[in-house]
């Protein structure tokens, strides 16, 4: 156990249906990251935060997806119009903050689109 | 950020050391090589850096050339839990410091 949770650890939806999932990161760490592994691949980089200030989005990050840090702790990540090509695990990690070298993962949201 | 070559699997007998190589022949002088490991259904797990000397810690050894275009991650003596897919990740630090991972290495401990 890292310190970092999600919530929930496994999520199934049909096609169309909104989904959101949480992260709680490891209380002083203020810098909180999202990535996003299908199958057989390494996790990707979504988004990341600095504190509650969304600082980077991928391009992988469609219109569909949003997320945020409302008070500098938790995040959300929120898909809309969920899609067969949204299955796959959502990762959070956070850090302590810029040139800390090491990032915590949770133990990801599995999300399955039917 | 770099990218990094890695092979695709490995196997080792147990209680031998593994040793997991990494290239990255593009790296730039303000890039570190950073190991992380995935076990199966678990997130990934930061197991060791390094900037151009060689690294030790409880977990690994990390042995990085002098012209810095490879690595090579040590488990001295590993067992079956550390039976996983390690990533061999080059990142700049002060920035996004975003971790960006390739396939990794499968490396699977033998009895």
């Amino acid at each position: 156990d890292t310190g970092v949770s999600q919530d929930p650890r496994h999520k199934i939806t049909k096609r169309g249906q909104n989904v959101t999932f949480r992260c709680d990161p490891i209380s002083e760490h203020n810098r909180l990251y999202w990535y996003r592994q299908t199958l057989g691949q390494g996790p990707e980089f979504l988004t990341y935060f600095q504190n509650e200030a969304q600082l980077e989005k991928s391009r992988l990050l469609s219109d569909r997806f949003s997320a945020e840090r409302p008070k500098g702790s938790f995040s959300t990540l929120e898909i809309q119009r969920t899609e067969q090509g949204d299955s796959a695990m959502y990762l959070c990690a956070s850090t302590l903050g810029q040139g800390s070298y090491e990032q915590y993962f949770g133990p990801g949201t599995r999300l399955t689109v039917t | 950020d770099a990218k990094t070559t890695q092979p695709p699997s490995m196997d080792c007998a147990e209680g031998r050391a593994a040793n997991l190589p990494c290239n990255h022949s593009t790296i730039s002088g303000n890039e570190y090589v950073y190991w992380y490991r995935q076990i199966h259904s678990q997130g990934p797990q930061y197991i060791i850096h390094g900037l151009k000397n060689n690294e030790t810690n409880e977990m690994a050894s990390l042995i990085i050339t002098e012209d810095r275009k490879s690595s090579t991650l040590i488990l001295p003596h590993a067992t079956l839990r550390d039976t996983a897919v390690y990533y061999c990740i080059v990142r700049v630090v002060f920035g996004n410091e975003k971790l960006t991972f390739g396939t990794g290495t499968r490396l699977t401990i033998i009895p």
